[in-house]
């Protein structure tokens, strides 16, 4: 069955750092997704993605945060400077689109900002 | 804005049957959803439901829906130690975003 797989699944970086996290959606997937779930808390969505451009992003999805799909596989989250506040569990998700919305994740990168 | 809430725990014995139980405020939700997340893995979804519908039933699920009360609930027959894992209901209005819930983290006691 096809899947999302997301890189690496865990990373630790030091505050104020730069840190990509990678994702490589499902290869018919249209749309696309970060989500993020600090420990504890819940699952919340950062943005989503359709045809080259952010279709919506939530508060948190701030300045520092982009996301860029620069070729026709992979979908990345660039933190730009990172912040304690961003250590967290970061979930990519795709879909097709269709009415359901039914996501497909990844299983996720532990971001520890230290 | 809009929220999903969910109990953090449930432990049940195996073979008995578990419900998991989740609030939402979103009045305009078209679909709700359960997820079950495993250790180490994505998010996987489970079972969905339409807004306009009360009851769906699949397999070893039913999930009701009292959209009166925004209450949504998922009862697993004959929980087995596999059905351990994390449980997150889901909603969504029909626009780009999903909403969850912080999860239930269900134990099934052999």
């Amino acid at each position: 069955e096809p899947e999302v797989t997301q890189t690496p699944s865990h990373q630790v970086t030091q505050m104020g750092q730069e840190v990509i996290l990678r994702c490589v959606p499902i290869s018919n997937h249209l749309y696309f997704y970060w989500y993020r779930q600090i420990l504890g808390q819940k699952v919340e969505f950062l943005v989503s993605f359709y045809n080259n451009e952010i279709s919506e992003k939530s508060e948190i999805f701030d300045d520092q945060f982009s996301v860029e799909r620069p070729d026709g596989s992979n979908f990345t989250l660039k933190i730009r400077s990172t912040k304690l506040e961003d250590s967290a569990m970061y979930f990519c998700a795709s879909s097709t689109g269709q009415e359901n919305e039914k996501l497909f994740f990844g299983s996720g990168t532990q971001l520890s900002v230290l | 804005g809009e929220d999903v809430e969910q109990s953090l725990f449930l432990s049940v014995r195996e073979g008995d049957s578990s419900v998991i139980n989740c609030t939402y405020t979103d009045s305009s939700s078209t679909y709700l959803y359960w997820y079950k997340q495993e250790p180490g893995a994505g998010l996987q979804l489970l079972t969905y439901i339409f807004s306009n519908m009360d009851m769906k039933q699949d397999q070893r699920l039913t999930v009701l829906l009292n959209k009166k009360d925004k209450h949504l609930s998922m009862r697993i027959a004959d929980t087995q130690t596999g059905d351990s894992a994390i449980y997150f209901c889901a909603e969504t209005g029909g626009g780009f975003k999903t909403i969850f819930g912080a999860g239930t983290r269900l134990f099934v006691k052999a």
